[in-house]
């Protein structure tokens, strides 16, 4: 079946680094997309990688290793807005996103 | 610029009652329109699609159903609702210009709670 796992909650300080964490594992890829959801609002896009690398935009950061079925979001410079759930989906090789559950980012003082 | 509005934000209905969420795109032509339902600690469930008027492919057998009489509106209905039909009901249109990859943009959500 196709998975895609990241954790459930993570906490950082305000004004610090976070990383998040996605591995999937997929019937084919043809990109990794990451959301920004509020409480209670609707999914934002933040990036989308289908190559390996480092995508950068602005204190927002996407990795991809395909090879490992990986990808990472890193936010700097922490705000308190941030503090959301963010969503990581992967697109299939019917080109149909397939979703994780969501990590939600606890931002403290 | 391009919006997409759905209603109603909130609602409360009985098992075995009707619903009917609508959406509107507005600022794009022919847009592909989708409805997803997301779970507590569940990731979006793909309910419906559809790239025009009249054309609807439906992702999970439920009792639910989806319409697009209008190329820029897109509801979803039920005949009669079930306590497992509960959850956030987000609308979603992607340009078709944009490929296979673009990007989804969400309506506001409609937080369905049957009782």
């Amino acid at each position: 079946g196709q998975n895609i796992d990241q954790p459930t909650e993570m906490t950082a300080t305000e004004g610090a680094i976070v990383q998040i964490n996605c591995t999937y594992q997929t019937s084919g890829f043809n990109g990794l997309f990451w959301y920004q959801q509020h409480a209670g609002e609707a999914p934002t896009f933040l990036s989308y990688n289908v190559l390996d690398g480092l995508e950068e935009k602005g204190r927002f950061s996407s990795f991809l290793s395909r090879s490992k079925g990986y990808s990472y979001l890193l936010l700097k410079e922490l705000q308190m807005k941030d503090s959301a759930s963010y969503l990581c989906a992967v697109m299939d090789s019917n080109y149909q996103l397939i979703w994780g559950a969501g990590t939600k980012l606890i931002i403290k003082p | 610029s391009q919006t997409i509005h759905q209603w109603p934000a909130t609602l409360v209905q009985p098992v075995g009652s009707p619903l009917s969420l609508e959406c509107t795109v507005e600022g794009t032509s022919n847009p592909n329109l989708y409805w997803y339902r997301q779970a507590a600690g569940r990731g979006l469930q793909l309910l419906f699609y559809s790239v025009g008027i009249g054309q609807i492919s439906s992702e999970v057998p439920q009792n639910l159903s989806a319409s697009r009489p209008q190329d820029r509106q897109f509801i979803l209905s039920s005949k009669k609702l079930l306590l497992s039909d509960s959850g956030f009901y987000l609308c979603a249109w992607k340009s078709p210009l944009a490929g296979d990859t673009g990007e989804l943009f969400f309506g506001e959500g409609s937080r369905l709670t049957v009782l």
